[in-house]
């Protein structure tokens, strides 16, 4: 365990489903973000949040949604997603955004059919 | 082009050897990580630096600012190496290469 908490580890969905994501921390971290890896692709950033605001959108379609209810705590919605959205969806958290060493999640691998 | 460039993409060693995995980047940092990746998918930070060197076991990485060129040395490897290694580039946000993939053989 790194220190941040991701759920589910494995996911498999239908389009039409409604799923969410949900990325968890205890180590007084203020930042936190929101990664897709996909196959031979090198990691990229979808949002951030920083002190509970985010600060980041990478034009990510709507049909990802991001929620943070407090630091501790982030989730990503989901809904209506494509079979070209299955990916790792990595979670990580840092001091402060861009700042300090990041700590990342075990990852949910996300399978849409 | 990627702003950070790792090689070699794949690297097959036998259990004993020397590694090293390069990484350039072309943006201004404000420091470097090395992350490790295993099978699995979670991701765990081995080295942040932005200068000089730094150690850690068998793991050694080291940084040239000018040359914006860093290196990742692993010393007697062993097949638990055997793991994908990414260079990430923080300035505000992460930028990352690509990845290493590195297999020990017993």
């Amino acid at each position: 365990e790194t220190g941040v908490t991701q759920t589910p580890r494995h996911l498999v969905m239908g389009m039409t489903n409604k799923k969410s994501l949900k990325c968890e921390q205890h180590l007084g971290h203020n930042a936190m973000y929101w990664y897709k890896q996909s196959a031979k692709k090198p990691l990229e950033l979808m949002f951030v949040y920083n002190f509970k605001e985010q600060t980041e959108n990478n034009s990510v379609p709507s049909r990802f949604s991001p929620e943070c209810p407090n630091s501790s705590h982030l989730f990503l919605h989901l809904h209506t997603l494509q079979p070209e959205d299955s990916a790792l969806y990595l979670c990580a958290s840092s001091q402060e955004q861009g700042q300090g060493g990041y700590t990342f999640g075990s990852g949910t691998r996300l399978t849409v059919v | 082009k990627n702003e950070v460039e790792q090689s070699p993409q794949n690297l097959t060693a036998q259990e004993g050897e020397f590694i090293t995995i390069n990484c350039s980047y072309s943006v201004g940092i404000s420091a470097l990580h090395w992350l490790q990746q295993h099978p699995g998918g979670g991701i765990v930070s081995l080295f942040m630096l932005s200068s000089g060197k730094k150690k850690h076991g068998r793991l050694i990485a080291t940084i040239n600012i000018q040359e914006k060129h860093s290196s990742l040395h692993i010393t007697a490897s062993h097949p638990r190496d055997s793991a994908v290694y990414i260079c990430a580039a923080l300035n505000n946000d992460m930028r990352f290469g690509a990845g290493t993939r590195l297999t020990v053989k017993p």
